[in-house]
């Protein structure tokens, strides 16, 4: 099993709709969560992070968290063209490293 | 406040030799991990430098170390490169030690013929 598993996707979703990008990860004692996006060609970049169970929303970006089930989300409220791009989930485990996840790719559609 | 910077931006070596990757954290921030990005593998953890000692090292062979000076300015050095060892190596800095919010640079891109 990996330690962070993504869909690699595509994803595709329409011009203005909600995108949701998910994320599991196996090791319980995990602590912090985060989201990067990667455009081709590019380096990732840091979108979103969250600590705690629950939701945490920073414009059009919300984070979701629940460590009992392991499972972390980002959801995309009005989708553009311009967030096309690889979405990368990112954990810190108990050893205190980041380990990625392999990313989604996200395609916007017009 | 500039970002991280990475140079060389390119890098073409060949088989057997040895490469050194220089990066620059941003201003204020003393930890530097180092990644490598590969098409099949993602993105994997090589090492984190924290108050120029390693804290941290990921399941790479030891061709691959790194440094880290007192003005936290890191380099890493892969040795003996193999063709395998062709991928995006990227730097990432954070304030504290410990794999908290990390700011990546461009990347270095190497090339293995």
């Amino acid at each position: 099993q990996k330690e962070v598993e993504q869909n690699s996707g595509p994803l595709s979703v329409p011009e203005g709709a909600i995108a949701s990008l998910n994320c599991t990860y196996s090791d319980r004692g995990s602590q912090s969560f985060f989201w990067y996006r990667q455009y081709s060609g590019k380096s990732p970049e840091l979108i979103m992070f969250i600590y705690s169970n629950g939701d945490k929303e920073d414009g059009r970006f919300t984070a979701q968290l629940n460590k009992a089930s392991q499972y972390v989300s980002l959801l995309i409220r009005d989708s553009q063209p311009s967030d096309s791009a690889t979405y990368l989930c990112a954990v810190t485990g108990t050893a205190s490293k980041l380990t990625f996840g392999t990313g989604t790719r996200l395609q916007v559609t017009l | 406040k500039a970002g991280v910077t990475q140079t060389p931006r390119y890098l073409i070596k060949t088989r057997g030799q040895q490469v050194t990757l220089s990066c620059s954290p941003i201003s204020g921030h003393r930890s530097v991990s180092w990644y490598q990005q590969t098409p099949g593998q993602g993105l994997q953890f090589l090492f984190e430098y924290f108050s120029e000692t390693q804290r941290n090292k990921g399941n790479f062979p030891g061709r691959f170390s790194g440094r880290q000076f007192s003005n936290s300015r890191s380099e890493m050095n892969v040795s003996t490169l193999e063709l395998g060892d062709s991928a995006l190596y990227l730097c990432a800095s954070s304030l504290r030690q410990g794999a908290n919010e990390q700011f990546f640079g461009p990347g270095t891109r190497l090339t293995v013929l």
